[in-house]
């Protein structure tokens, strides 16, 4: 099946910088990008979605300023983390929906931040 | 507004045995659902789709529009089975259940 990865897979940074993480499909052409935020034994949090071209829609109480999206060509996005705090330790996720073919989602690994 | 619902957090059966995750949605349009395992350390795959009706290791899913309804389940529970189990509706964006964690013992 189709490939998304992510990068880096664990990063730890310290309180007040910034840091990128990346997802890339690996063998197709992602239209559309999700991030998700999950927290331990906890569910998907849908951060934003973003749209290769456009500007990431962000859901309700995430704060876009906090958390750049993005999504320059067809098989990168990425997030930024900007002025990270240690409550933003978490691990983050990304998905990625092929163009013109309904609506299968394919997920990235993972990253797990840790702010210190 | 859209949910699903995982009502069990945690499962648990023995090997051989049948299984059922439930899941259960709010949707005003058509519903699109979708099943996902996370095994150990391991990223989210997607296990099946309602639009295909298919079966994947030996796992079935039926909607059931007027329960709002989308279990998933498996005749005879294997070891390798244990993982976390999303259900998730998807309308343009995906929103998942809080996932139920199935253990089968030996």
């Amino acid at each position: 099946g189709a490939v998304v990865s992510q990068h880096p897979s664990r990063v730890i940074c310290k309180s007040g910088t910034s840091v990128k993480i990346e997802c890339r499909s690996l063998d197709f052409q992602a239209t559309t990008m999700f991030w998700y935020r999950q927290f331990p034994k906890k569910s998907l949090m849908l951060m934003a979605t973003s749209n290769e071209g456009s500007k990431a829609t962000y859901e309700q109480g995430v704060e876009k300023d906090k958390f750049l999206i993005n999504h320059a060509s067809l098989t990168l996005s990425t997030l930024t983390v900007t002025s990270a705090h240690p409550e933003d330790s978490s691990f983050y996720i990304c998905s990625a929906r092929i163009g013109g073919s309904g609506n299968t989602i394919y997920f990235g690994e993972g990253s797990w931040l840790t702010v210190v | 507004a859209q949910r699903v619902t995982q009502p069990e957090k945690l499962l648990s059966v023995f090997k051989g045995a049948p299984v059922e995750l439930k899941c259960n949605y709010s949707y005003s349009g058509s519903p699109e659902l979708f099943w996902y395992v996370q095994y150990s350390r391991q990223r989210l795959q997607l296990l099946l789709r309602h639009i295909s009706r298919e079966s994947i290791k030996g796992f079935t899913a039926d909607l059931n529009k007027g329960e709002t309804s989308f279990h998933l389940k498996k005749p005879f529970a294997q070891e390798e089975d244990s993982a976390m189990y999303y259900c998730a509706l998807n309308f343009g964006k995906s929103t998942f259940g809080d996932g139920t964690t199935l253990t089968v013992k030996p």
